[in-house]
């Protein structure tokens, strides 16, 4: 079985330039999850979504950061735009209730803003 | 921020060697978890812990969910080279929350 894909898995952009990271959950799971993790930190949640609905936004930094998930499979997050700050890996994980809503984690895309 | 207070932040430890490393809140939480994170990977669950003084195993690890519900203790015993990683808690309330990352290094 495929876990959680992601890509790219490394972006290197200058600052003020859009960026954009997809997703894709592992078949079934309902729940999807972005982290935010910085160098030497744990993860850190900024957006939940059940099936299409973002049920849990309050971490997202709504002014540069929007996400997607628009036929609740796939989804992306968006930065717009980008500043130095926000060089950091990004985590998408994926959850099914029937697993004790285990996250299970994908390989993450390390962001680089020059 | 993070509720979470891991330590130690680093070890070294020798091939063969029993290691632990814990993790304090002040709050209390229904669920424990342990995950290890290897280079340019995300964090893979290693243990699941859900009721307060519960002692869970999983191979060479072992994993106990504090009696106050405030903390918990990861040991990994006879440490081999590929233990090395970086080793999350992270605690469940309405979301899930990582400690800083305890980072393990095994010298041969």
């Amino acid at each position: 079985e495929a876990g959680v894909v992601q890509s790219p898995r490394y972006k290197i952009i200058e600052k003020k330039q859009p960026v954009a990271f997809w997703c894709n959950p592992i078949s079934g799971h309902n729940t999807l999850y972005w982290y935010l993790q910085n160098l030497g930190q744990g993860p850190e949640l900024l957006i939940r979504y059940e099936n299409e609905e973002a049920v849990d936004d309050s971490q997202l930094p709504k002014d540069r950061f929007s996400a997607e998930r628009l036929k609740g499979v796939d989804s992306t997050l968006k930065i717009q735009p980008a500043e130095l700050g926000d060089s950091a890996v990004y985590l998408c994980a994926s959850s099914s209730p029937g697993l004790n809503n285990e996250q299970f984690f994908g390989p993450g895309t390390r962001l680089t803003v020059l | 921020g993070q509720q979470l207070n891991q330590s130690p932040q680093s070890m070294f430890i020798q091939e063969g060697e029993d290691v632990s490393m814990n993790c304090t809140s002040s709050s209390i939480f229904n669920t424990w978890l342990w995950y290890k994170q290897d280079p340019g990977e995300g964090p893979v669950l290693l243990i699941a812990l859900y009721k307060a003084g519960e002692l869970t195993s999983n191979g060479r690890l072992t994993a106990q969910f504090g009696i106050t519900r405030k903390d918990s203790f990861l040991n990994i015993s006879a440490s081999i080279p590929s233990d090395v990683g970086i080793y999350f808690c992270a605690a469940v309330d309405y979301k899930l929350s990582f400690g800083a990352g305890t980072t393990v290094t095994v010298r041969a």
